[in-house]
């Protein structure tokens, strides 16, 4: 157990549809990164919120958002849902030192698009 | 060339022997870089970071570093059949964007 946790578990949307995922930060980590991780592959880097701003993003399009609260928490939102969205997302925190980026993820939400 | 290569196996190794899994990465100036474990379902479990060249050993677990050759390793000795899962080598880069491999499968037969 890491102490990141992610809801909801599983999820399932329509094409076109909009969706929120959410992750709460290990203790006393203030660094949040999403990533996508299709089936077989490796993840894939979304973005990266510090302080509640992004500092960090990866090739992803514009309708692939995000927030990060003043507790650290975070929300990863999709918008106009497609097929190929459907992907296991992670959310991973780091401590504010850096430990030279050590990530330590959360379980994950598994996202279908039917 | 992809940012992070890994040979994607899938890998097979006898209980008790040695699980030699490989990396190689194309960004010159990456300073961190990471092994993780993910059992099938399951997400990414943080195993090893290295960060100087040479050798970091952990328990069962070595981690090789060598930057002139842009090339990571894991040595799993002793391998368990609960060593069984995928390794993903994952590599830092410069605008805090974590690049993983495809990931390795291991599996580790009694």
């Amino acid at each position: 157990e890491t102490g990141v946790t992610q809801s909801p578990t599983h999820l399932i949307k329509t094409r076109g549809q909009q969706v929120t995922l959410r992750c709460s930060s290990q203790s006393g980590h203030n660094t949040v990164s999403w990533y996508q991780q299709a089936l077989g592959q490796g993840p894939q880097f979304i973005f990266q919120y510090y302080r509640e701003e992004e500092n960090g993003r990866g090739n992803f399009p514009p309708r692939f958002s995000g927030l990060q609260f003043p507790n650290y928490s975070s929300e990863l939102n999709v918008n106009a849902l497609e097929l190929d969205d459907s992907a296991l997302y992670l959310c991973a925190s780091r401590r504010p030192d850096g430990s030279y980026n050590e990530q330590f993820f959360g379980p994950g939400t598994r996202l279908t698009v039917l | 060339q992809k940012e992070v290569e890994q040979n994607s196996g899938p890998l097979s190794v006898p209980e008790g022997a040695i699980a030699s899994l490989n990396c190689t990465y194309s960004d010159r100036g990456s300073q961190s870089f990471f092994w993780y474990r993910q059992y099938s379902g399951k997400s990414p479990e943080l195993i090893m970071s290295i960060y100087s060249n040479g050798d970091k050993e952990d328990g069962r677990f070595t981690a090789q570093l060598n930057k002139a050759s842009q090339y990571v390793s894991l040595l799993i000795r002793d391998s368990q059949p609960s060593d069984s899962a995928t390794y993903l080598c994952a590599v830092n880069m410069r605008n805090n964007d974590m690049r993983f491999g495809a990931g390795t499968r291991l599996t580790v037969k009694p």
